[in-house]
């Protein structure tokens, strides 16, 4: 497809489960992003590659999230032993990068939205 | 960290009605962005802006970024109803000498647009 794609749509799961969610950016986009929204609330920024590795996780809230991005293109977050405050919409985004200039202007999923019990 | 101020919260405005909504930071950002989100959608961008200063226009969107760099607004004229929907601000700043994606996004204004 054209745009991001992220699967899946929704997934609800019990609270101590491993949790996978997957993003597929825009072909040719080399940055991706991983940006986590709770309700009523604006985006918040978790990971970003540039190519298959990770340029900025500061924004994982802890050791139970992970990232990846192996071949440089579909992106798997990870979420282990999910709690209930994990709940939220997260959504994946990529962006071009011409000439090595990030210009920040992103295109987002339309997002997995997480529920846990 | 950087937090970002959005007004107003929301707005119900009437058809063919204009609309002011602006983002107030406490630290300088060097790219700012407006963003519109829909239900069971993700954000979609509207406006880039990259120069303080810059006053930037999208059909009936204007955005401008504020001289101190510390603010931005966004202008609908002649709201239509596809305008309901929510709108972010969001900005970035410079990461070795290149800005990138890490956006930090405001609360967003809900609009609403009675026909």
């Amino acid at each position: 497809g054209a745009g991001v794609s992220q699967t899946p749509s929704n997934k609800v799961t019990e609270k101590g489960k491993y949790v996978e969610l997957r993003c597929d950016p825009i072909s040719g986009h080399t940055a991706l992003y991983w940006y986590r929204q709770s309700l009523g609330q604006g985006p918040e920024f978790l990971i970003y590659f540039q190519g298959t590795g990770a340029a900025d996780d500061s924004g994982l809230p802890n050791d139970r999230f992970f990232a990846v991005r192996p071949e440089g293109s579909v992106s798997t977050l990870k979420i282990q032993r999910t709690e209930r405050g994990d709940s939220a919409v997260y959504l994946c985004a990529s962006s071009l990068v011409p000439r090595g200039v990030n210009t920040g202007e992103l295109f987002f999923g339309e997002g997995s939205r997480l529920t846990v019990l | 960290g950087q937090q970002l101020n959005q007004s107003p919260q929301s707005m119900f405005i009437q058809e063919g009605e204009d609309v002011s909504m602006n983002c107030t930071s406490s630290s300088i950002f060097n790219t700012w962005l407006w963003y519109k989100q829909e239900p069971g959608e993700g954000p979609v961008l509207l406006i880039a802006l990259y120069k303080a200063g810059e006053l930037t226009s999208n059909g009936r969107l204007t955005a401008q970024f504020g001289i101190t760099r510390k603010d931005s607004f966004l202008n609908i004229s002649a709201s239509i109803p596809s305008d309901v929907g929510i709108y972010f601000c969001a900005g970035s700043t410079n990461a070795g000498g290149t800005s990138y994606g890490k956006l930090t996004f405001g609360q967003g204004t809900i609009l609403t647009v009675h026909p």
